[in-house]
Protein backbone atom coordinates (compact mmCIF):
# COMPACT_ATOMS: atom_id res chain seq x y z
CA UNK A 1 0.00 0.00 0.00
CA UNK A 2 1.35 3.36 -0.44
CA UNK A 3 2.06 5.67 1.89
CA UNK A 4 1.49 9.36 2.88
CA UNK A 5 3.12 11.41 -0.51
CA UNK A 6 3.41 14.98 -0.68
CA UNK A 7 4.27 17.10 -3.21
CA UNK A 8 6.57 18.60 -4.60
CA UNK A 9 9.71 17.38 -2.61
CA UNK A 10 11.39 20.54 -2.74
CA UNK A 11 10.51 24.38 -3.26
CA UNK A 12 12.46 27.63 -3.33
CA UNK A 13 10.33 30.91 -3.50
CA UNK A 14 11.24 34.97 -2.24
CA UNK A 15 10.03 36.32 0.47
CA UNK A 16 6.21 37.79 -0.25
CA UNK A 17 5.54 34.68 -2.50
CA UNK A 18 2.73 32.30 -1.97
CA UNK A 19 3.33 28.51 -1.54
CA UNK A 20 1.09 25.40 -2.24
CA UNK A 21 2.10 22.41 -0.53
CA UNK A 22 -0.17 18.63 -1.18
CA UNK A 23 -0.65 15.84 0.71
CA UNK A 24 -2.05 12.82 -0.37
CA UNK A 25 -3.56 10.45 3.09
CA UNK A 26 -2.74 6.79 3.17
CA UNK A 27 -6.17 5.25 1.48
CA UNK A 28 -9.06 4.68 4.24
CA UNK A 29 -6.99 7.37 6.48
CA UNK A 30 -9.74 10.69 6.57
CA UNK A 31 -7.58 12.36 9.09
CA UNK A 32 -4.22 14.59 8.00
CA UNK A 33 -2.36 16.90 10.20
CA UNK A 34 0.74 19.46 9.06
CA UNK A 35 3.61 20.11 10.61
CA UNK A 36 6.34 22.35 10.47
CA UNK A 37 9.82 21.31 11.27
CA UNK A 38 12.65 24.20 11.22
CA UNK A 39 16.36 22.84 11.42
CA UNK A 40 17.62 21.24 14.49
CA UNK A 41 14.02 21.49 15.92
CA UNK A 42 10.99 19.22 16.70
CA UNK A 43 7.87 19.05 14.45
CA UNK A 44 5.79 22.21 15.54
CA UNK A 45 1.52 21.61 14.91
CA UNK A 46 -0.21 23.67 12.26
CA UNK A 47 -3.15 22.51 11.35
CA UNK A 48 -5.45 18.84 11.70
CA UNK A 49 -8.45 18.30 9.58
CA UNK A 50 -11.02 15.55 9.64
CA UNK A 51 -13.41 15.08 7.55
CA UNK A 52 -12.89 18.20 5.69
CA UNK A 53 -13.12 19.91 9.08
CA UNK A 54 -10.66 21.35 10.81
CA UNK A 55 -10.67 19.76 14.05
CA UNK A 56 -7.04 21.96 15.28
CA UNK A 57 -5.20 24.78 15.19
CA UNK A 58 -1.36 25.38 15.96
CA UNK A 59 0.24 28.56 17.37
CA UNK A 60 1.13 30.09 13.43
CA UNK A 61 -0.09 33.70 11.95
CA UNK A 62 -3.03 33.64 9.23
CA UNK A 63 -0.68 33.33 6.45
CA UNK A 64 -1.04 29.63 6.85
CA UNK A 65 -3.82 28.24 5.97
CA UNK A 66 -5.29 24.53 4.70
CA UNK A 67 -8.15 22.67 3.37
CA UNK A 68 -9.24 18.88 3.00
CA UNK A 69 -11.16 17.58 0.14
CA UNK A 70 -13.66 15.29 -0.71
CA UNK A 71 -10.81 12.53 -1.23
CA UNK A 72 -9.24 13.38 1.84
CA UNK A 73 -6.33 14.96 -0.04
CA UNK A 74 -5.00 17.99 1.52
CA UNK A 75 -3.44 21.48 0.59
CA UNK A 76 -1.12 23.89 2.73
CA UNK A 77 -0.97 27.40 1.53
CA UNK A 78 1.24 29.94 2.72
CA UNK A 79 1.05 33.95 1.79
CA UNK A 80 3.33 36.88 2.08
CA UNK A 81 6.64 34.23 2.84
CA UNK A 82 8.90 35.31 5.34
CA UNK A 83 13.06 33.55 5.68
CA UNK A 84 11.33 31.98 8.51
CA UNK A 85 9.21 29.97 6.72
CA UNK A 86 12.12 28.07 5.67
CA UNK A 87 11.07 24.72 6.78
CA UNK A 88 10.37 21.02 6.02
CA UNK A 89 6.62 20.64 5.98
CA UNK A 90 5.38 17.18 6.99
CA UNK A 91 2.48 16.10 6.23
CA UNK A 92 0.96 13.25 8.27
CA UNK A 93 -2.24 10.60 8.23
CA UNK A 94 -3.85 8.42 10.42
CA UNK A 95 -7.79 6.35 11.30
CA UNK A 96 -9.32 8.48 13.80
CA UNK A 97 -8.70 7.69 17.34
CA UNK A 98 -5.47 6.56 19.61
CA UNK A 99 -3.57 5.32 16.22
CA UNK A 100 0.39 5.93 15.27
CA UNK A 101 0.64 9.02 12.61
CA UNK A 102 2.21 8.06 9.66
CA UNK A 103 4.47 10.57 8.45
CA UNK A 104 4.86 11.58 4.88
CA UNK A 105 8.41 12.05 3.11
CA UNK A 106 7.93 16.38 3.28
CA UNK A 107 8.35 19.29 1.17
CA UNK A 108 11.70 21.56 1.81
CA UNK A 109 11.19 24.66 1.55
CA UNK A 110 13.26 27.66 0.92
CA UNK A 111 12.47 31.18 1.35
CA UNK A 112 14.91 33.46 -0.33
CA UNK B 1 1.19 25.00 27.40
CA UNK B 2 2.19 21.85 27.29
CA UNK B 3 5.60 21.22 27.76
CA UNK B 4 7.67 18.33 26.33
CA UNK B 5 11.54 18.24 26.99
CA UNK B 6 13.91 15.19 26.34
CA UNK B 7 17.30 14.57 27.62
CA UNK B 8 20.44 14.25 27.00
CA UNK B 9 19.53 16.86 23.94
CA UNK B 10 23.00 14.43 22.36
CA UNK B 11 24.37 11.03 23.13
CA UNK B 12 27.01 9.65 22.01
CA UNK B 13 27.64 6.07 22.79
CA UNK B 14 29.69 2.93 21.84
CA UNK B 15 28.89 0.29 20.24
CA UNK B 16 27.66 -2.44 22.65
CA UNK B 17 26.38 -0.09 25.64
CA UNK B 18 22.72 0.35 26.85
CA UNK B 19 21.78 3.82 27.78
CA UNK B 20 18.07 5.53 28.09
CA UNK B 21 16.41 8.57 26.98
CA UNK B 22 14.16 10.45 28.69
CA UNK B 23 10.82 12.40 27.89
CA UNK B 24 9.07 14.54 30.04
CA UNK B 25 5.67 16.18 29.77
CA UNK B 26 4.10 19.21 32.06
CA UNK B 27 0.10 17.73 31.64
CA UNK B 28 -1.76 15.26 31.69
CA UNK B 29 -2.00 12.76 28.46
CA UNK B 30 -2.21 9.02 27.78
CA UNK B 31 -1.07 8.50 24.55
CA UNK B 32 2.53 9.13 23.72
CA UNK B 33 4.74 8.42 20.30
CA UNK B 34 7.90 7.50 19.42
CA UNK B 35 9.94 8.16 16.61
CA UNK B 36 12.71 8.05 14.55
CA UNK B 37 14.50 10.42 12.30
CA UNK B 38 17.23 10.29 10.06
CA UNK B 39 19.20 13.33 8.72
CA UNK B 40 17.56 14.84 6.24
CA UNK B 41 14.10 12.26 6.11
CA UNK B 42 11.15 12.43 7.15
CA UNK B 43 9.27 10.31 10.69
CA UNK B 44 9.59 6.60 11.18
CA UNK B 45 6.68 5.44 13.63
CA UNK B 46 8.76 3.42 16.34
CA UNK B 47 6.01 3.11 19.52
CA UNK B 48 2.66 4.12 20.18
CA UNK B 49 1.85 3.75 24.46
CA UNK B 50 -1.62 4.22 25.17
CA UNK B 51 -2.11 3.57 28.92
CA UNK B 52 -0.05 3.92 32.20
CA UNK B 53 2.51 1.49 32.22
CA UNK B 54 2.48 0.01 29.00
CA UNK B 55 5.82 -1.08 27.52
CA UNK B 56 6.46 -2.13 24.42
CA UNK B 57 9.74 -3.66 22.58
CA UNK B 58 11.18 -3.98 19.25
CA UNK B 59 14.90 -5.20 18.86
CA UNK B 60 17.15 -3.39 20.91
CA UNK B 61 14.84 -0.74 21.59
CA UNK B 62 11.67 -0.26 24.29
CA UNK B 63 9.97 1.92 25.36
CA UNK B 64 7.51 2.31 28.71
CA UNK B 65 5.04 5.30 29.62
CA UNK B 66 4.41 6.34 33.31
CA UNK B 67 1.74 8.61 32.95
CA UNK B 68 1.33 9.85 36.91
CA UNK B 69 5.00 10.18 36.65
CA UNK B 70 3.95 11.92 33.32
CA UNK B 71 7.34 10.19 31.79
CA UNK B 72 8.48 8.25 29.04
CA UNK B 73 11.42 6.27 28.64
CA UNK B 74 13.31 5.21 25.53
CA UNK B 75 16.08 2.62 26.30
CA UNK B 76 18.53 1.36 24.29
CA UNK B 77 20.08 -2.35 24.38
CA UNK B 78 23.53 -3.39 23.04
CA UNK B 79 23.71 -0.30 20.51
CA UNK B 80 24.60 -0.82 17.18
CA UNK B 81 25.64 1.96 14.47
CA UNK B 82 22.60 1.83 12.69
CA UNK B 83 20.90 2.89 15.57
CA UNK B 84 22.43 6.61 15.15
CA UNK B 85 19.35 9.02 14.05
CA UNK B 86 17.48 11.74 15.81
CA UNK B 87 14.65 10.75 18.29
CA UNK B 88 11.57 12.38 19.03
CA UNK B 89 8.67 11.67 21.55
CA UNK B 90 5.07 13.06 21.15
CA UNK B 91 2.24 13.59 23.57
CA UNK B 92 -0.63 13.67 21.66
CA UNK B 93 -3.08 16.72 23.39
CA UNK B 94 -6.34 15.71 21.69
CA UNK B 95 -8.91 13.10 21.66
CA UNK B 96 -11.18 10.86 19.86
CA UNK B 97 -10.72 12.30 16.00
CA UNK B 98 -8.86 15.01 17.00
CA UNK B 99 -4.96 14.64 17.58
CA UNK B 100 -2.57 17.27 18.16
CA UNK B 101 1.13 15.88 18.36
CA UNK B 102 3.87 18.17 20.55
CA UNK B 103 7.02 17.17 19.76
CA UNK B 104 9.86 17.23 22.52
CA UNK B 105 13.29 18.74 21.62
CA UNK B 106 14.79 15.13 20.21
CA UNK B 107 17.79 13.25 21.51
CA UNK B 108 20.36 12.84 18.94
CA UNK B 109 22.22 9.53 19.45
CA UNK B 110 25.78 8.91 18.05
CA UNK B 111 26.72 5.01 18.15
CA UNK B 112 30.84 5.06 17.86
CA UNK B 113 31.98 1.86 16.64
Amino acid sequence: DAGVTQSPTHLIKTRGQHVTLRCSPISGHKSVSWYQQVLGQGPQFIFQYYEKEERGRGNFPDRFSARQFPNYSSELNVNALLLGDSALYLCASRLPGPYEQYFGPGTRLTVT
Amino acid sequence: ELKVEQNPLFLSMQEGKNYTIYCNYSTTSDRLYWYRQDPGKSLESLFVLLSNGAVKQEGRLMASLDTKARLSTLHITAAVHDLSATYFCAVDMGGGATNKLIFGTGTLLAVQP
